[in-house]
C-alpha cells in the first residue's frame, strides 16, 4: 500500500476554501485515493474517494492529476464545524479494503 | 451506509484484567477490521476479522493479546487481554461492503487501564 504524506496542520477562516494536498509518489495502479474526516471522540467519517481527474460530492471535491502522485482535497467555504483531522489514504481496490492511516492533517477553522 | 454499534463506548479497567469489545452492524458486511488509536495519534490497524476463521494480525499484534472472533457477517468481538496501562487507547471497528466501497467506522471504545 502506497504511503501518503500530507501537512501536519493547517489554519483557515470561516467562509474560505481550504485545499489539503496529499503526496503518494508510489501509488499502485489499482489504488484509489480516499479521504476521511475525524472529529474528537468519533470514528473517521468517509468524505470522498477517487481514482483520477476530479470527483465532487456535496461535501468536497477531490482533484487527482494524470500522474496520480498527488491529490488535493478541496473544502468549499469552511465553517467552524469543519475543524477536524483529515486523513488521505490509498486503498487497494482489487483485493480487500485494508486501510493504512498516515498522520493526517489537523485543520483548525477560526472565526 | 451500514450502522455500526460498538459496546462498551468506554470503560475503565484494572491492569491484568481483560475486556471484550463488541461490534454489531445492522447489515451483512464483507470486511471487518479492528483499529487502535492512542490519544492524539493516528489509527493503527490491529487485524482483519475473518468470518469463520482466525483473524489476520498486523505486525506487532498477536492473537494471545488481542483475540478476535467473527461468528457471522454482522458481528465481531475484540478482546484486550491481560491489560496494562499501555493498552489505554480507543479501539475502533470498521466495516466494508465490497472491495470498491469505502470503509465505515464505529465511534470506538475508549479504554483506560489503571
Amino acid at each position: 500500500l502506497a504511503k501518503t504524506t500530507q501537512p501536519i496542520s493547517m489554519d483557515s477562516y470561516e467562509g474560505q476554501e481550504v485545499n489539503i494536498t496529499c503526496s503518494h509518489n508510489n501509488i499502485a495502479t489499482n489504488d484509489y485515493i480516499t479521504w476521511y474526516q475525524q472529529f474528537p471522540s468519533q470514528g473517521p467519517r468517509f468524505i470522498i474517494q477517487g481514482y483520477k481527474t476530479k470527483v465532487t460530492n456535496e461535501v468536497a471535491s477531490l482533484f487527482i492529476p494524470a500522474d496520480r502522485k498527488s491529490s488535493t482535497l478541496s473544502l468549499p467555504r469552511v465553517s467552524l464545524s469543519d475543524t477536524a483531522v483529515y486523513y488521505c489514504l490509498s486503498s487497494f481496490s482489487g483485493g480487500y479494503n485494508k486501510l493504512i492511516f498516515g498522520a493526517g492533517t489537523r485543520l483548525a477553522v477560526h472565526p | 451506509s451500514a450502522v455500526i454499534s460498538q459496546k462498551p463506548s468506554r470503560d475503565i479497567c484494572q491492569r491484568g484484567t481483560s475486556l471484550t469489545i463488541q461490534c454489531q452492524v445492522d447489515s451483512q458486511v464483507t470486511m471487518m477490521f479492528w483499529y487502535r488509536q492512542q490519544p492524539g495519534q493516528s489509527l493503527t490497524l490491529i487485524a482483519t476479522a475473518n468470518q469463520g476463521s482466525e483473524a489476520t494480525y498486523e505486525s506487532g499484534f498477536v492473537i494471545d493479546k488481542f483475540p478476535i472472533s467473527r461468528p457471522n457477517l454482522t458481528f465481531s468481538t475484540l478482546t484486550v487481554s491481560n491489560m496494562s496501562p499501555e493498552d489505554s487507547s480507543i479501539y475502533l471497528c470498521s466495516v466494508g461492503q465490497s472491495n470498491n466501497s469505502p470503509l465505515h467506522f464505529g465511534n470506538g471504545t475508549r479504554l483506560t487501564v489503571t
